[in-house]
């Protein structure tokens, strides 16, 4: 059971724009900023979003990040099939005084 | 290149100890919160420790709190994570990860580069 609370899974076709939901409390995206991970099978997470809806140098203006009271969004548009991958939302939690992942949504690209 | 190694990894019985250790290069070591990142195989991402850059400031999942410790050597660019009582649910791939700096803040708790994992299998 994760403390952040993510779909399974989403799906989507070539071109289209998928949104993926990640809902915390006021502990953590209540109150911190949220990072999304790219994981691609078979490697290590990668870095897409931080600061809430801030993309690192390199990652494609496709991908972009929102924060609203306790939720947060992952937004892809132009979907491609190299973006089937899974997806994970991060915090800081002020209470567990730890950070806390997302349980990860799986991204398919029909 | 900046780059991640983690190494020491392996199979280990319940209540066995292992460390981990994770080479940093291509980077000022020194200047970077390090991170640790568990994932069970099928399973996500679960974070399990931080380190600050000078060593004054930790912090642990509490699944691992009391048996894992988690430190530094600057000098040596290597971070480590000292893995006691292990049991089976501690079974992962440990991924070492950065902090994220960029144009001259630094978010503590965003990782932006990891390393290719090592793999700890507690089992009799």
């Amino acid at each position: 059971q994760s403390v952040l609370t993510q779909p399974p899974s989403v799906s989507g076709t070539p071109g289209q724009r998928v949104t993926i939901s990640c809902s915390g409390s006021s502990s953590n995206i209540g109150s911190n900023f949220v990072y999304w991970y790219q994981q691609l099978p078979g490697t290590a997470p990668k870095l897409l979003i931080y600061k809430s809806d801030q993309r690192p140098s390199g990652v494609p203006d496709r991908f972009s990040g929102s924060k609203s009271g306790t939720s947060a969004s992952l937004a892809i548009s132009g979907l491609r099939s190299e973006d089937e991958a899974d997806y994970y939302c991060a915090a800081w939690d002020d209470s567990l005084s730890a950070v806390v992942f997302g349980g990860g949504t799986k991204l398919t690209v029909l | 290149e900046v780059q991640l190694v983690e190494s020491g990894g392996g199979l280990v019985q319940p209540g066995g100890s292992l460390r981990l250790s994770c080479a940093a290069s291509g980077f000022t070591f020194s200047r970077f919160w390090m991170h640790w990142v568990r994932q069970a195989p099928g399973k996500g991402l679960v974070w399990v420790s931080r380190i600050n850059s000078d060593v004054s400031i930790t912090s642990y999942a509490d699944s691992v709190k009391g048996r894992f410790t988690i430190s530094r050597d600057n000098a040596k660019n290597t971070l480590y994570l000292q893995m006691n009582s292990l049991r089976a649910e501690d079974t992962a791939v440990y991924y070492c990860a950065r902090g994220y700096c960029s144009g001259g803040s630094c978010y503590r708790n965003g990782m932006d580069v990891w390393g290719q994992g090592t793999t700890v299998t507690v089992s009799s």
